[in-house]
């Protein structure tokens, strides 16, 4: 069975203080892992898929990176309007669109 | 472009009620996905659609259904609620075929409150 571990569950910053984020993952098949940003009340929003293992993509403070086993969520010089729930998600080979999520990592950045 | 619209955006129901939620995918996406997210639980995987067809269905019991029409809209619909049914339905659509496609596209979301 396909399983997420996200930490730190909670994550206090002050602006401009770097940081990562970890998710570990056991998959049948990588078809990729995603990660996902939430606020409150909303749906998740796309960030980014990696696909394998080396295999990294930036945007704006953020990168996030991928081994065999796990992924990192850098944050480079956080602002408080990064504050958050990261998700991560693997989805397994074959045809369906299953996800399988961890459950998040709460961001807060304080000036 | 516009996003996936779910309707509606709250609901509050009685236990032993039945709800129908209601999504739009974005437009020329063909696959599905509904989730249950609950503050416990996160994330958790209802069932997907892929050209009116259910592809794939996670651990729920069979008082959730859903469908999709030809449009490829979608309704998901609750039989007989509990109280531990109370969470936030979310709705998501995906184009098919190839590397970079698999990405999900999230709606904001139903929240269903069952009292």
């Amino acid at each position: 069975e396909d399983q997420v571990t996200q930490s730190p569950e909670a994550l206090r910053l002050q602006e401009g203080e770097s940081s990562s984020l970890n998710c570990s993952y056991t998959v049948s098949g990588l078809r990729g892992l995603f990660w996902y940003r939430q606020d409150p009340g909303k749906g998740p929003e796309f960030l980014f898929t990696l696909y394998s293992a080396g295999e990294e993509k930036e945007k704006e403070r953020l990168k996030a990176t991928l081994t065999k086993k796990e992924s990192f969520l850098h944050i480079t010089a956080p602002k408080p309007e990064d504050s958050a729930t990261y998700l991560c998600a693997v989805r397994p080979g074959g045809t369906a669109s299953k996800l399988t999520f961890g459950t998040g990592t709460r961001l807060q950045v304080t000036l | 472009k516009a996003g996936v619209t779910q309707t509606p955006r709250y609901l509050i129901k009685t236990r032993g009620q039945q709800v129908t939620l209601s999504c739009s995918p974005i437009s020329g996406h063909r696959s599905v996905s509904w989730y249950q997210q609950t503050p416990g639980q996160g994330l958790q995987f209802l069932f997907e659609y892929f050209s009116e067809t259910q592809r794939n269905k996670g651990n729920f019991p069979g008082r959730f259904s859903g469908r999709q029409f030809s449009n490829s809209r979608s309704e998901m619909n609750v039989s007989t609620l509990e109280l531990g049914d109370s969470a936030l339905y979310l709705c998501a659509s995906s184009l098919e075929g190839g590397r970079g496609n698999e990405k999900l596209f999230f709606g904001s979301g139903t929240q269903l409150s069952v009292l």
